[in-house]
């Protein structure tokens, strides 16, 4: 079945860009899916980040759109998130999932968290 | 935007009761409208899809109802494994929201 893997550097320094990838593996990016990411602030509700269609198609979150960039590799079976500008706000844990079509999101990578501080 | 409010925030139950969690948008999302099921250190588990449509593998005590603004999560009989945090989701719009979670907890 589909398994999603995010990975990317734990710590990030203010005012830099958080970059990370969500690797896909049992399927492929090319199916008739999006593919989004999520995020968590800790002890905190989930936040909607956007989603990506391997036509390179996206959606974003109005609230941050101006700092948000999603991309797909097809090449590497995977998708990957670059916010920039970031604040100790943005620290959270940050998890990608496939969206099926009119069927909500599943499944979840594991999350992985991302800490903003110098 | 369409703002997803959850209620109760916090509920206690014991083990066996049959508990409801309502969720609320603030405009029509059809059946546009997901459950999911997150417990501390794990990702969130999609239970229920179309408002009403239990994912596969999801057990049957489980179910979801609603359509338009106002949707209901029931749990028939709370299990062990059920005390966990709750969160709607509606996909009517390219804008996806959560509402802000209903944690169970254990009476």
């Amino acid at each position: 079945q589909v398994q999603l893997q995010e990975s990317g550097p734990g710590l990030v320094k203010p005012s830099g860009t958080l970059s990370l990838t969500c690797a896909v593996s049992g399927g492929s990016i090319s199916s008739s899916n999006w593919w989004s990411w999520i995020r968590q602030p800790p002890g905190k509700g989930l936040e909607w980040i956007g989603e990506i269609y391997h036509s390179g198609s996206t959606n974003y979150n109005p609230s941050l759109k101006s700092r948000v960039t999603i991309s797909v590799d097809k090449s590497k079976n995977q998708f990957s998130l670059k916010l920039s500008s970031v604040t100790a706000a943005d620290t959270a844990v940050y998890y990608c999932a496939r969206v099926v079509g009119g069927s909500g999101s599943d499944p979840w990578g594991q999350g992985t968290l991302v800490t903003v501080s110098s | 935007d369409i703002q997803m409010t959850q209620s109760p925030s916090t509920l206690s139950a014991s083990v066996g009761d049959r508990v409801t969690i309502t969720c609320r948008a603030s405009q029509s999302i059809s059946s546009w409208l997901a459950w999911y099921q997150q417990k501390p250190g794990k990702a969130p588990k999609l239970l229920i899809y179309k408002a009403s449509s239990l994912e596969s593998g999801v057990p049957s005590r489980f179910s979801g109802s609603g359509s338009g603004t106002e949707f209901t999560l029931t749990i028939s009989s709370l299990q062990p494994d059920d005390f966990a945090t709750y969160y709607c989701q509606q996909y009517n719009s390219y804008y996806i929201t959560f509402g802000q979670g209903t944690r169970l907890e254990i009476k």
